[in-house]
Parts: structure tokens; sequence; C-alpha cells
């Protein structure tokens, strides 16, 4: 089967760190996604990993151990204009993506 | 360079009508996704396209939904005799190649009345 979790609502302060979390199981794996979605709007791409490690990308760092199934994505410098959903997916062998339900995180002033 | 590019962004229609959402991909593309988003839901994948090939198939409902990617022009999707249920955002992505990055079009916004 294919599952994939991630909290469902989190909260954080401006210019603080927070970390969302991403668990998975799926029958076949080719790297994870994240991506940002603002109400209304479109995906845009975060960051892509296929090796385990971080990897780093101005506030955004995304980690993953396919050992674990798992994977996180780390905000630094919090900013009110953060305040979106953020879509955990992984990319099958055939290379559709199976996404999480996504975590709204909503930052505070 | 465009992106991803949808229309309508917005569409209704009544129970029973049909429904034509339209995706040109980011120039360069031969890869077409896509993605259906109910009301608070996550992404879930419906089809993955080729230049006039239907890769996989298997997020599509059996039945009223379809999709092709001509040769020429744009890649479309189509549901016939729309129902309450099918009220959505479909979004549409384009990759260069198979597992690679894929980005996102603005969406069509789908209402059924």
């Amino acid at each position: 089967g294919q599952n994939i979790d991630q909290p469902t609502e989190m909260t954080a302060t401006e210019g603080a760190i927070v970390q969302i979390n991403c668990t998975y199981q799926t029958s076949g794996f080719n790297g994870l996604f994240w991506y940002q979605q603002h109400a209304g709007e479109a995906p845009t791409f975060l960051s892509y990993n296929v090796l385990d490690g971080l990897e780093e990308k101005g506030r955004f760092s995304s980690f993953l151990s396919r050992s674990k199934g798992y994977s996180y994505l780390l905000l630094k410098e919090l900013q009110m204009k953060d305040s979106a959903s953020y879509l955990c997916a992984v990319i099958s062998n055939t290379g559709k993506l199976i996404f999480g339900q996504g975590t709204t995180l909503q930052v505070k002033p | 360079n465009a992106g991803v590019m949808q229309n309508p962004r917005h569409l209704v229609r009544r129970r029973g009508q049909e429904a034509r959402l339209r995706c040109s991909p980011v120039k360069g593309h031969s890869h077409v996704y896509w993605y259906r988003q109910l009301p608070e839901e996550g992404l879930k994948f419906m089809v993955y396209l080729q230049k006039e090939n239907i890769i996989d198939e298997s997020g599509m409902p059996k039945e009223r939904f379809s999709a092709e990617f001509p040769k020429e022009g744009p890649s479309i999707l189509r549901i016939q005799q729309v129902v309450r249920g099918d009220s959505a955002a479909y979004f549409c992505a384009s990759s260069p190649g198979v597992g690679e990055t894929q980005y996102f079009g603005p969406g069509t916004r789908l209402l059924v009345l």
C-alpha cells in the first residue's frame, strides 16, 4: 500500500525555526519532494531528496532517511509569508507523485 | 520562460454537462501529469501522459473521465456528465523526463451546480 503521514497543522512564531516531519510507506521509492502551497494557488517546488542526508537551500533544508522511511523539512528565520501548506510527496517507480495530506503552517507575529 | 499554463482557471458546470480542462506544459517538457485536490484533502494522482501515450492512468475513475496529450496542442482532461462530487481543483504538472521535478500549473477550479 501507499501511506504518507504528516501532521495536519502546526503553529510557530515569526523568526523561529520549525520542523515538519513526514513518514512514508510506499511500494516504490525514487525520491521525496517537498512543495509549498499557498491557499488557492499551485504547489511550488521546494526540495528534492533521493539519497540519505540533508539538502540545504537558503532558509529551507530537507532531510531524508530511506531506512527509516522518514523525512523532514526545516524552515529557519520564519517569516509571515511562510504561512502555507507544506506537501510531502514520494515519486513512484512509474513517475507519479504520491502526496501526503499536507501540513498547514501558521506563522504568528 | 512560461511555466505550466492551465485554462480555464475557473469553470462552472451544471450536473450532466461536460467539462474540458486544458494544460500546456513548460516548453520542452513532454511528460504531463494530472492531479485532483478535493476540498480539505491532499493532491491525488489521476493520470500520467507522454506525447500521444497514456503511461499510467491508475488514478482515473473508470467512467466519465478521459485524458489525452496529442502530438500538437495542449493536454486535455475531459469529464463527461459531471456530478457534484467532481467539484475540485484540478492541477496539471509537467516534467522534462520521468522521475524529474514536476512543475505545477495554477489549476482549474471546477464547480458543479
